[in-house]
């Protein structure tokens, strides 16, 4: 099994629309999990950092589920400038570097 | 809100030729890292930096390849003898302490002919 595993997409939306994202990962001792974006050819950009359950910022929620080992992003309310790469990043415990995965791509579209 | 700088945003180099890219981390940081990603891949570990030495790196991150802390604020990523396919977007980033997130900066474009 791979260490995390999202859906590459790409999904469309239309605007307004509510997607979800789900990424698993294999190593059960990780502490902490994040979210970044990327838009194309540009750096990724930290969305979201969880080490509880979830956590909550204006449209975006990522819950954690422990037992099943995933981790989900929501983004409600999908505006045009949401189209960009989504990238679930869940460093082994102990280790402080990023393995990125190629992401999931979102296109939101009028 | 502070930033990990990087410069040049752009440099092209021919091979064969050294090249040295400069980051500036956010000052209170103390854990400093590289990434690349070549056009259309995913983002690739480099080597990571704490305590002024490599607390880690990747096989990419060969003899032709260093890092530095010349002063108490820029790190920097040295290819001694490019290679075509070192052409990528290069990436620092840097984080406060362990369990918090890394921040990124824009990167370099390097372009080797």
């Amino acid at each position: 099994r791979k260490e995390v595993e999202q859906d590459p997409g790409p999904f469309n939306v239309p605007e307004g629309a509510t997607v979800a994202f789900n990424c698993t990962y294999s190593n059960s001792a990780s502490q902490s999990f994040f979210w970044y974006r990327q838009d194309c050819r540009k750096e990724p950009k930290l969305l979201m950092s969880v080490y509880s359950s979830g956590n909550e910022d204006g449209r975006f929620t990522a819950q954690l589920n422990r037992a099943s080992q995933y981790i989900s992003l929501l983004i409600r309310d999908s505006k045009l400038s949401d189209s960009a790469t989504y990238l679930c990043v869940v460093p082994p415990s102990g280790y402080s570097t990023l393995t990125f995965g190629k992401g999931t791509m979102l296109l939101v579209s009028p | 809100e502070p930033e990990v700088t990087q410069t040049p945003s752009h440099q092209v180099t021919q091979m064969g030729q050294e090249v040295i890219l400069r980051c500036v981390p956010i000052s209170n940081h103390l854990y400093f890292y590289w990434y690349r990603q070549i056009l259309g891949q995913k983002v690739e570990f480099l080597v990571s930096f704490y305590n002024n030495e490599i607390s880690e790196k990747s096989e990419i991150f060969d003899d032709q390849f260093s890092v530095e802390r010349p002063d108490g604020s820029n790190f920097t990523l040295k290819i001694r003898s490019t290679k075509l396919e070192d052409s990528a977007m290069y990436f620092c980033a840097s984080k406060m302490r362990g369990d918090q997130p890394q921040h990124f900066g824009d990167g370099t474009r390097l372009s080797i002919l």
